[in-house]
This record gives C-alpha cells, structure tokens and sequence, in this order.
C-alpha cells in the first residue's frame, strides 16, 4: 500500500530565509508525486508535479523540488521565503493502479517578518 | 474558466437532518472524488467516481453517500449527520489517476454538526 509521511507538522521561518518541507513516501510500484499549497480559506492548488525524468522539478512561487528514489523522498524548497507563502502545504502521491491521490497530513508553514 | 464549484461554502446543521453539498466541474473531467480534511491527518477520500454511474468508496465512506447522474456533477450526501461527520469537505476533479494528473479542488465547504 502507498503512504506519506510530511516529517514536519509546522515550520516557521523569517521571510526571506529559505525552507524545506518534507516528504518521504512509501510504494513498491512508480508513483507519481505532486505538491499542494492550501492558503488560508481557500482550495488546494497545484505547485508542482513529479511524473518522470528529471529528478528537480520546478514549480510556480519559485518552489521546487526533488525526487530521490533510494530515499522515497519528494522535499520541497524554496530559496528565499515571503510573507506570502504562509500557506498549509500538502504532498501526494497516486499511481500504481490506485485511483487516487493519497496525501500526508500536511505542513502548515508560518514566514514571520 | 476551468473550476470546480461547491455549495455551500458553510453549513452549520443539527443531528439527523439530512444534507447535501453540491460539486459541479466545467473540464469535462471523468474523475471526481470527494475527501474531508481534518486537522493532523491530512485530506482522507470519501467516494470517488471514475464516470457517470460509476462510483467507489475511498478511505472513510461510512455515513456518507454520492451520486453520479451527469459528468459534471457529482453530490455529497448525508443521509443522518453526526458530530464526528463535522470536517472541511473538499470535491475535486481530474484525469483519471495514474496518467498526467493534476487534481482540481473546489473551495471546500466547511460542515458543524451540532
């Protein structure tokens, strides 16, 4: 069966630092692996996507991330945060012949003036 | 506009009194789902439906029923509320999963059972 982990609960951060939040997932079949940024009262929405090739893969608000194999990890990052960016922030995983998407129980990240 | 739409965005009602929250698509998408968010575990999927007619229980289906009459639309149903059904219900849509899947979220609808 697949699962995620989110190894962090919550983050905080200054602005302008930079953050990693982190997922490690487990499968024994090729996954796919997505990203989700949930703002306060609003739906989930995309920022990036792993479906093969290149193991960086870049997303919109200048995050990306990285897909390790041996390590089953997908952690995001980005380089220099914003007020903005306080936001919960979802990884999932689906494929394998599973019809859904299966998420970790999120990390809800605080960028502090 | 490519979105997926929930009504209503809030809803407070009481024990036993059935309810329905409505999701409409416009993308023509074939798989739609519906999950609840609770706070520490993440998003849970209650049903999801791979076409019309066609639907599935997820992981947390128990007191909860759905409908698939129409491609765009796919109705959350609860038949007798309870306390522990209280959560933050997100539809979404997308291709099917296992191929370039992007998910599509409505803006949830936010449920207090008292």
């Amino acid at each position: 069966a697949q699962s995620v982990t989110q190894l962090d609960s919550q983050v905080p951060v200054f602005e302008e630092a930079p953050v990693e939040l982190r997922c490690n997932y487990s499968s024994s079949v090729s996954v796919y692996l997505f990203w989700y940024v949930q703002y306060p009262n609003q739906g989930l929405q995309l920022l990036l996507k792993y479906l093969s090739g290149s193991t960086l893969v870049k997303g919109i608000n200048g995050f990306e991330a990285e897909f390790n194999k041996s390590q089953t990890s997908f952690h995001l990052r980005k380089p220099s945060v914003h007020i903005s960016d306080t936001a919960e922030y979802f990884c999932a995983v689906s494929g394998g012949g599973y019809n859904k998407l299966i998420f970790g129980a999120g990390t809800r990240l605080a960028v502090h003036p | 506009e490519a979105q997926v739409t929930q009504n209503p965005r809030y809803l407070i009602t009481v024990t036993g009194k059935k309810l329905t929250v409505t999701c409409s698509q416009n993308m023509n998408h074939e798989y739609m789902s519906w999950y609840r968010q609770d706070p520490g575990l993440g998003l849970r999927q209650i049903y999801y439906s791979m076409n019309v007619e066609v639907t599935d229980k997820g992981d947390v289906p128990e007191g909860y029923k759905v409908s698939r009459k129409e491609k765009r639309n796919f109705p959350l149903i609860l038949e007798s509320p309870s306390p522990n059904q209280t959560s933050l219900y997100f539809c979404a849509s997308s291709l099917p999963p296992g191929e370039d899947t992007e998910a599509f979220f409505g803006q949830g609808t936010r449920l207090t059972v008292v």
